[in-house]
C-alpha cells in the first residue's frame, strides 16, 4: 500500500540556519505530494503541494520538488525563523474511483532557537 | 469565507461509551474526510463522505461510523470506546480533486 517515510525528529536549529526535512514515498500510480504544518494545539495547515513530477511547490520561503526518479519530496528553507517551530508532515494523495485520501508520514518536530 | 469548524474541542469519555464529533465544512466544499491522529503520530484516514455517501474507508472497525448532511456538515460516531481511541480527530473538507483539503483544529478525545 501507499506509505510516506519522513526524517526522524526532533530537529533543532539556530535561527537563520538552512533547513532540510527528508521525505520519501511509496505509491501506486501518480500521487500528489504535500507538506502540512501543525502548530501547537492546532489542526493541519497546507504549506505547499506538487501534483506532478518535477513540479516545485513553494510557500513562505519553503520549497519542495517532486522527484519521481527518487520518489522524494524533501522540504527546504534557506533561513529559518523562530516562528517556523512546528511539526511538519509529508503526505501523498491518491485517488481511487473519486475517493481521494491523504497518507501521512509520522511528522518531524522542528524547534528553532533564537 | 469560513473555514472548517469542529466541536467540541475537547472531550473526556469512559471506556465503553459512545461519542459523536461534529464538523462544519468550508463553504462550497462537498467532500468531508475524517482522520485520527494519535499522540506523536501522523493522521490516519478513517473515511470520506461525498454528497452524503461514504466514499472510501481506511482500516478502522465498523464501530467508527459517520454521516454527512445535505449542507455537507458531518458527524463521526464511535461506539464502544476503547482506551486506544484517545486521539485528536481531524475533519477535512474539500471540493474534491488534488489536495484542496482544509483541516479543522480537531477534537481531542480522551477515553478513561
Amino acid at each position: 500500500g501507499d506509505s510516506v517515510t519522513q526524517m526522524e525528529g526532533p530537529v533543532t536549529l539556530s535561527e537563520e540556519a538552512f533547513l532540510t526535512i527528508n521525505c520519501t514515498y511509496t505509491a501506486t500510480g501518480y500521487p500528489s505530494l504535500f507538506w502540512y504544518v501543525q502548530y501547537p494545539g492546532e489542526g493541519l495547515q497546507l504549506l505547499l503541494k506538487a501534483t506532478k513530477a518535477d513540479d516545485k511547490g513553494s510557500n513562505k520561503g519553503f520549497e519542495a520538488t517532486y522527484r519521481k526518479e527518487t520518489t522524494s519530496f524533501h522540504l527546504e528553507k534557506g533561513s529559518v525563523q523562530v516562528s517556523d517551530s512546528a511539526v511538519y508532515f509529508c503526505a501523498l494523495a491518491t485517488s481511487n474511483f473519486g475517493n481521494e485520501k491523504l497518507t501521512f508520514g509520522t511528522g518531524t518536530r522542528l524547534t528553532i532557537i533564537p | 469565507e469560513t473555514g472548517v469548524t469542529q466541536s467540541p474541542t475537547h472531550l473526556i469519555k469512559t471506556r465503553g461509551q459512545q461519542v459523536t464529533l461534529r464538523c462544519s465544512s468550508q463553504s462550497g466544499h462537498n467532500t468531508v474526510s475524517w482522520y485520527q491522529q494519535a499522540l506523536g503520530q501522523g493522521p490516519q484516514f478513517i473515511f470520506q463522505y461525498y454528497r452524503e455517501e461514504e466514499n472510501g474507508r481506511g482500516n478502522f472497525p465498523p464501530r467508527f461510523s459517520g454521516l454527512q448532511f445535505p449542507n455537507y456538515s458531518s458527524e463521526l460516531n464511535v461506539n464502544a470506546l476503547e482506551l486506544d481511541d484517545s486521539a485528536l480527530y481531524l475533519c477535512a473538507s474539500s471540493t474534491g480533486g488534488a489536495g484542496g483539503y482544509t483541516f479543522g483544529s480537531g477534537t481531542r478525545l480522551t477515553v478513561v
